[in-house]
């Protein structure tokens, strides 16, 4: 199957700073990508939709301006969590849909852990 | 998206076929049936995907009855490392289980094998 990839795979950081993570399609082209997060012992929640070339669209209650998604390539997508603070807490995953092939699957990155101190 | 209804929890043996069953009451006419997994501090791995009848691959089996309001993912012979969280994703749109769209990710299943 197709390949994502993450990096990082875990940071950790102060408190204020920012964090970016970036998400890779590694041999397909991924017009859209998705950005979910996920807290301990529960299930993946959506947080955006990653455009190439055109703005992320948000979940309702994702802060915006508090997680900047960049769609800047078809085959990259970055998060990046701007102001930390130890409840951004969380393992960070991303998705890219594989529409090649005349399929349409969604193939899932290994996750970043983060963790604010 | 259709709401999707799985058992919390699972426990088995090594060797044995495991079925996992996913209620999805008000699916649709475009909807496919999307089964992943996922282990702990990984992202969730595609297994199978289907749409009716009967779907099969390497790892598993997907039996969807032909008023397609539930699903079975079967694994046969399951082994200690396939213990993991397994997602059923029901979605509009073509074979992604969620279309144009993220996926919505219920609890998922909690299946523990044991030697």
């Amino acid at each position: 199957g197709a390949v994502v990839s993450q990096h990082p795979s875990r940071v950790i950081c102060k408190s204020g700073t920012s964090v970016k993570i970036e998400c890779r399609s590694l041999d397909f082209q991924a017009t859209t990508m998705f950005w979910y997060r996920q807290f301990p012992k529960q299930s993946l929640m959506l947080m955006a939709t990653s455009n190439e070339g055109s703005k992320a669209t948000y979940e309702q209650g994702v802060e915006k301006d508090k997680f900047l998604i960049n769609h800047a390539s078809l085959t990259l997508s970055t998060l990046t969590v701007t102001s930390a603070h130890p409840e951004d807490s969380s393992f960070y995953i991303c998705s890219a849909r594989d529409q090649g092939r005349g399929k349409e699957t969604q193939y899932f990155g290994p996750g970043t852990r983060l963790l604010v101190l | 998206l259709a709401k999707t209804t799985q058992p919390i929890s699972m426990d088995s043996y090594e060797g044995q076929e495991v079925n996992i069953t996913c209620s999805h009451n008000n699916i649709a006419t475009n909807d496919y049936i999307t089964w992943y997994q996922q282990f702990p501090s990984q992202g969730p791995r595609f297994i199978i995907q289907g749409y009716k009848t009967k779907v099969t691959n390497e790892v598993a089996s997907l039996f969807i009855p032909a008023d397609r309001k539930s699903s079975t993912l079967s694994l046969p012979r399951v082994s200690l490392s396939d213990t993991a969280v397994y997602y059923c994703l029901v979605g509009d749109g073509l074979y992604s289980g969620g279309g144009a769209d993220g996926l919505t990710f219920g609890k998922g299943t909690h299946l523990i094998i044991q030697p």
